[in-house]
């Protein structure tokens, strides 16, 4: 069972570039949410699916877009990438019947530089 | 608005000691209450949770945590650490009316020396 899979691992962009982070879940949970996590600072929410055609912005969405087309996928778009947006985020997806119980994925390394 | 605040960023802790992890929270409503724990270089997993019911919640790996309402805290525990117990410790905090959007502490690196 594969749970919450992201990709890349790592990357390194320049500034200015765009680049999209995949993420993928097949346990046919409703919910997705995508957080950056900064050192010291715990995990900041960025945006939020509640089913497929249905988004939100979270606590910091300026510079990024998201997309959910199918239940399973919930891509993170970089736009313009800027060196404030090095950070490792992390996927995590959520059944509708859980009160914040969330399965994560391993993490996205992103360096803008 | 809810807030959490975990009052250490580090807590180093010989092998086989006791430790506490303290998080404390903020809110005008009822909480539902996590704790998460992320080893190194990969993500976040569930150790336990409190929902209602008994305030002593016994997780995953021989953690567990009481919630204490008057105090509004959280604090995690464990009897006895061992090495593979490295890593870093997320206190998070929902309610009901907030479509349960979690607030996440800054997170506390527990540290086992041996």
């Amino acid at each position: 069972n594969a749970g919450v899979t992201q990709t890349p691992k790592f990357r390194i962009l320049k500034i200015g570039q765009s680049m999209t982070l995949q993420c993928a879940q097949d346990m046919n949970h409703n919910y997705m949410y995508w957080y950056r996590q900064d050192p010291g600072m715990g995990l900041k929410l960025i945006y939020y699916s509640v089913g497929a055609g249905i988004t939100d912005k979270g606590e910091v969405p300026n510079g990024y877009n998201v997309s959910r087309s199918t239940t399973e996928d919930f891509p993170l778009r970089l736009e313009l990438a800027a060196p404030s947006q090095t950070s490792v985020y992390f996927c995590a997806s959520s059944p509708v019947s859980s009160a914040g119980e969330l399965f994560f994925g391993e993490g996205s390394r992103l360096t803008v530089l | 608005a809810q807030s959490v605040t975990q009052l250490d960023s580090q807590v180093p802790v010989f092998e086989e000691a006791p430790v506490e992890l303290r998080c404390n929270y903020s809110s005008s409503v009822s909480v539902y209450l996590f704790w998460y724990v992320q080893y190194p270089n990969q993500g976040l997993q569930l150790l336990l949770k409190y929902l209602s019911g008994s305030t002593l919640v016994k997780g995953i790996n021989g953690f567990e945590a009481e919630f204490n309402k008057s105090q509004t805290s959280f604090h995690l525990r464990k009897p006895s650490v061992h090495i593979s117990d490295t890593a870093e410790y997320f206190c998070a905090v929902t309610t009901m009316d907030s479509n349960y959007q979690l607030i996440w502490g800054a997170g506390t690196k527990l540290i086992i020396k041996p």
